[in-house]
């Protein structure tokens, strides 16, 4: 079946280092992308999609290509902010198909 | 805030007992969605409905049931309920014009079962 398997946290780094969070899918069809973020005490919201092969996400310095011939869809930050600490969900979207990874903690240090 | 509204944010409740939970999606959206988030299981898609009709089914027990009203709220029913439903359970919407919309989700309704 589908699924999609997302790295475990918590990944703590200090302000203004490098981000990747992996995340791989299998998939039947053509499905859409999805990075959404929580943050303490909220309901998730989007972070940024991609919604066929090569595209290329990116909101508020986050991105994320779909790589169809990797089946991945990473998230990288070149500077993250103490700001950006919460978890992380990666979403593989189908026709009528919702599958979330079991999300990243994320730990921004001043 | 997403315009996305769950009541009630709270529910504490035991074993045995039947529980209701409502969402109101964002003006003009015609999909609802449930999810159930718990640390074992992670967020899982519990149930989909579009303008009134069931539209995809996930994880969800025979034990619960959801219904979508004309006035596109929507309503999680939970009965017979076990200490391991106890979760936060999330309401998203989109407009449903087309597949792999992106959803907005509510702050969600924590349920504690003693």
């Amino acid at each position: 079946g589908n699924s999609v398997t997302q790295m475990e946290g918590p990944v703590t780094l200090s302000e203004e280092a490098f981000l990747t969070i992996n995340c791989t899918y299998t998939a039947t069809g053509y499905p859409s992308l999805f990075w959404y973020v929580q943050y303490p005490g909220e309901g998730l919201q989007l972070l940024l999609k991609a919604t066929k092969a090569d595209d290329k996400g990116s909101n508020k310095g986050f991105e994320a290509t779909y790589r169809k011939e990797t089946t991945s869809f990473h998230l990288e930050k070149g500077s993250v902010q103490v700001s950006d600490s919460a978890v992380y969900f990666c979403q593989y979207s189908g026709t009528y198909k919702y599958i979330f990874g079991t999300g990243t903690r994320l730990k921004v240090l001043a | 805030d997403s315009g996305v509204t769950q009541t009630p944010k709270h529910l504490i409740t035991a074993t045995g007992q039947r529980v209701t939970l409502r969402c109101s999606p964002r003006s003009g959206d015609l999909s609802v969605y449930w999810y159930q988030q718990s640390l074992d299981q992670g967020l899982q898609f519990l149930i989909q409905y579009y303008n009134g009709e069931e539209r995809a089914k996930g994880n969800i027990l025979e034990r619960f049931s959801a219904q979508q009203f004309p006035d596109l709220h929507s309503e999680l029913n939970l009965s017979s309920l076990e200490l391991g439903d106890s979760a936060l359970y999330f309401c998203a919407s989109s407009p449903g014009r087309q597949n792999q919309e992106t959803q907005y989700f509510g702050p969600g309704t924590r349920l504690l079962v003693l």
